[in-house]
């Protein structure tokens, strides 16, 4: 079975700083991977995805993910975060197609000053 | 524009009582999916419909159910069999092949059971 866990509740940086939120992911196969973001009482947005291809993935508002095969791993990064990043992010993984996705739990971003 | 609409964005019910909730999209996408979203969980799917006058349960699919009669709306009601209703509720819609396999989603509809 699929399953996606993702390490971190929440984090914590400050404006400016890097960002690298984690994700792990199950699958027998090549997988599709996901990064999405939801703003409090929002929909969620899709970020950026991964099914074949170069492993480092960009995506929308200069966020990027790296897919690593051998680590099981598909971790988002920024370089610079801006207060307006503080959102909760979900790493999602399935096989495409009309079949199910897994979300994982979510990480919460808090951005400081 | 095309998207997904969720209405309403609150809905309040008294305990024993069914209400539907409503999710239609206007971009001709085959499949949709209801999920429900709870603090610290996740999104953990409902139910799925791949085509008109089909649809799946998901992982959590006692005490709701669902209808697909036309491609862009796939209600959701939540009966009063579910014991726990209070939650986030989303609606997606997506389109495989091609690296198209992506859902997308709508604002979601928050239910409160009162």
């Amino acid at each position: 079975a699929q399953s996606v866990t993702q390490p971190d509740i929440h984090i914590t940086v400050s404006e400016g700083a890097s960002l690298e939120l984690r994700c792990n992911y199950s699958y027998g196969a090549t997988p599709y991977l996901f990064w999405y973001v939801q703003s409090p009482g929002q929909g969620l947005q899709l970020l950026l995805k991964y099914f074949s291809g170069d492993t480092l993935v960009q995506g929308i508002k200069g966020f990027e993910a790296e897919f690593k095969r051998s680590q099981s791993s598909f971790n988002l990064r920024k370089p610079s975060v801006h207060w307006s990043d503080a959102a909760e992010y979900f790493c999602a993984v399935g096989p495409g197609g009309y079949q199910k996705v897994t979300f994982g739990t979510g990480t919460k971003l808090q951005v400081i000053p | 524009d095309g998207g997904i609409t969720q209405s309403p964005k609150y809905l309040f019910r008294k305990e024993g009582q069914n209400v539907t909730l409503s999710c239609e999209q206007n971009l001709n996408h085959d499949a949709m999916y209801w999920y429900r979203q709870d603090p610290g969980q996740g999104l953990r799917l409902i139910y799925y419909s791949q085509i008109v006058n089909d649809f799946q349960k998901g992982d959590i699919a006692e005490g709701y159910s669902v209808s697909r009669e036309k491609k862009e709306s796939f209600p959701l009601t939540v009966t009063s069999a579910q014991k726990n209703p209070t939650a986030f509720y989303l609606c997606a819609s997506s389109i495989p092949g091609g690296g198209r396999d992506t859902q997308y989603f709508g604002p979601g509809t928050r239910l409160t059971v009162l």
